[in-house]
């Protein structure tokens, strides 16, 4: 079945530093892949999101690759800010079962420090 | 605005009693989605529904029942057979075409 495996966390950070949370996959078939955000007491907020191979989804300087070949989609952001403190989850479409519904990983909470 | 709403924000259960989980969206979306959050875990499928008076269980459905008799709401009861139900539950749609999903702000529901 689907599965979606992320780094575990909290990844802690000082304010400007470089961001890089690992998700990688295992799907049937070839899956969309998205980044959610979600803040302390709310649900989730979509991120970015990529539909196809070698897509590169991007929002809010937060970017991630589409990697077919290493099944990966690895979160980036070049200067993080207090305000990026949140829990991230990498998920993917159940495109093949036909619920469509999103199958995610366990999450990354980040932590950045003034 | 658009959007969907979960109520109440925490709910508190006693023992052998069922309670309720209110969704409702205004997107207009067809397919609506129940999931389960527990502490340092990632989201679980409890039920989903893609059109109105139709629904399927996911991965978790034991202890939980959902109806859909209209499009813009889908409420879940907990039951007395879910015997671990503390945990922050998110209700989600999709419009028809599209992959991604919107969420509601979830309910925590605790065990007195």
């Amino acid at each position: 079945g689907n599965s979606v495996t992320q780094m575990e966390g909290p990844v802690t950070l000082s304010e400007e530093a470089f961001l890089t949370i690992n998700c990688t996959y295992t799907a049937t078939g070839y899956p969309s892949l998205f980044w959610y955000v979600q803040y302390p007491g709310e649900g989730l907020q979509l991120l970015l999101k990529a539909t196809k191979a070698d897509d590169k989804g991007s929002n809010k300087g937060f970017e991630a690759t589409y990697r077919k070949e290493t099944t990966s989609f690895h979160l980036e952001k070049g200067s993080v800010q207090v305000s990026d403190s949140a829990v991230y989850f990498c998920a993917l479409s159940d495109r093949d079962t036909g619920r469509r519904a999103l199958t995610f990983g366990s999450g990354t909470r980040l932590q950045v420090q003034p | 605005d658009g959007g969907i709403t979960q109520s109440p924000k925490y709910l508190f259960r006693k023992e052998g009693q069922n309670v309720t989980l209110s969704c409702e969206q205004n997107l207009n979306h067809d397919a609506m989605y129940w999931y389960r959050q527990d502490p340092g875990q990632g989201l679980r499928l409890i039920y989903y529904s893609q059109i109105v008076n139709d629904f399927q269980k996911g991965d978790i459905a034991e202890g939980y029942s959902v109806s859909r008799e209209k499009k813009e709401s889908f409420p879940l009861t907990v039951t007395s057979a879910q015997k671990n139900p503390t945990a922050f539950y998110l209700c989600a749609s999709r419009s028809t075409g599209d992959e991604k999903l919107f969420f509601g702000s979830g309910t925590q529901l605790s065990v007195l």
